[in-house]
């Protein structure tokens, strides 16, 4: 168990539809981080949030959007889903230069 | 851009036998980290090793170990006595040091199987 949760586990919806995943970073961890698993593209970074503001952008489409609340948690917004928008979605946590640690995935299928 | 690339898309060993899967990376930096996830059939990504660029020893967990040719920017994973257990995913990553961001950039993987 890395100390990183992500809910929900599983997520099934439909293309149009909007989405959020939440993740809980490991205790005293600021940085959060967003990464998607796809067949096609493999692990890619999304974003960096460190202690609530955003520190660096990867490939993340305009239809996602991020936050960092104060409690540290951070969600991930998805809308207007698209059938290639299925995919794995992992959080990791870590200090800010440290090790990233990664939470269990959200399956996210979009029908 | 760093790219990092996995050349074995899958690889096999018997149980209790070594293998030693590759990783080269490509950056113009000089202080960076490269580190080796596992990713079981569970899809949990799992941190293997880490390598900090500016030592020079190989690092070592247990049946674990790399060998950094940091000239050649290299970076090879070696299991030893391999179990079960280590059929998964393997993904070498690569993250740049000092400020800024810290994402990791990630290889194709290379997937293990181990036979019994």
């Amino acid at each position: 168990d890395s100390g990183v949760t992500q809910t929900p586990k599983h997520l099934i919806t439909a293309t149009g539809q909007r989405v959020t995943l939440r993740c809980s970073p490991r205790s005293g961890d600021l940085s959060v981080y967003w990464y998607q698993q796809s067949l096609d593209q493999g692990l890619q970074f999304l974003i960096q949030y460190y202690n609530g503001e955003e520190r660096a952008k990867g490939n993340i489409l305009e239809r996602f959007s991020a936050q960092q609340f104060p409690d540290l948690h951070s969600e991930l917004n998805l809308s207007s889903l698209e059938l290639g928008d299925s995919a794995l979605y992992f959080c990791a946590s870590s200090p800010l230069s440290g090790t990233q640690y990664f939470g269990p995935g959200t399956r996210l299928l979009v029908l | 851009a760093q790219t990092v690339t996995q050349s074995q898309p899958e690889m096999s060993v018997q149980e209790a036998e070594t293998v030693t899967l590759s990783c080269t990376y490509d950056t113009s930096e000089s202080d960076y980290y490269l580190f080796w996830y596992k990713q079981p059939p569970s899809r949990q990504m799992i941190l293997v090793i880490r390598q900090e660029a500016y030592k020079q020893q190989n690092a070592t967990e247990n049946r674990f170990s790399v060998n950094f040719q940091k000239a050649a920017k290299s970076f090879s994973l070696k299991i030893s006595d391999s179990q079960l257990g280590d059929a998964a995913m393997y993904f070498c990553a690569y993250r740049r040091s000092g400020a800024g961001s810290y994402q990791l950039t990630f290889g194709k993987g290379t997937k293990l199987s181990v036979i019994p």
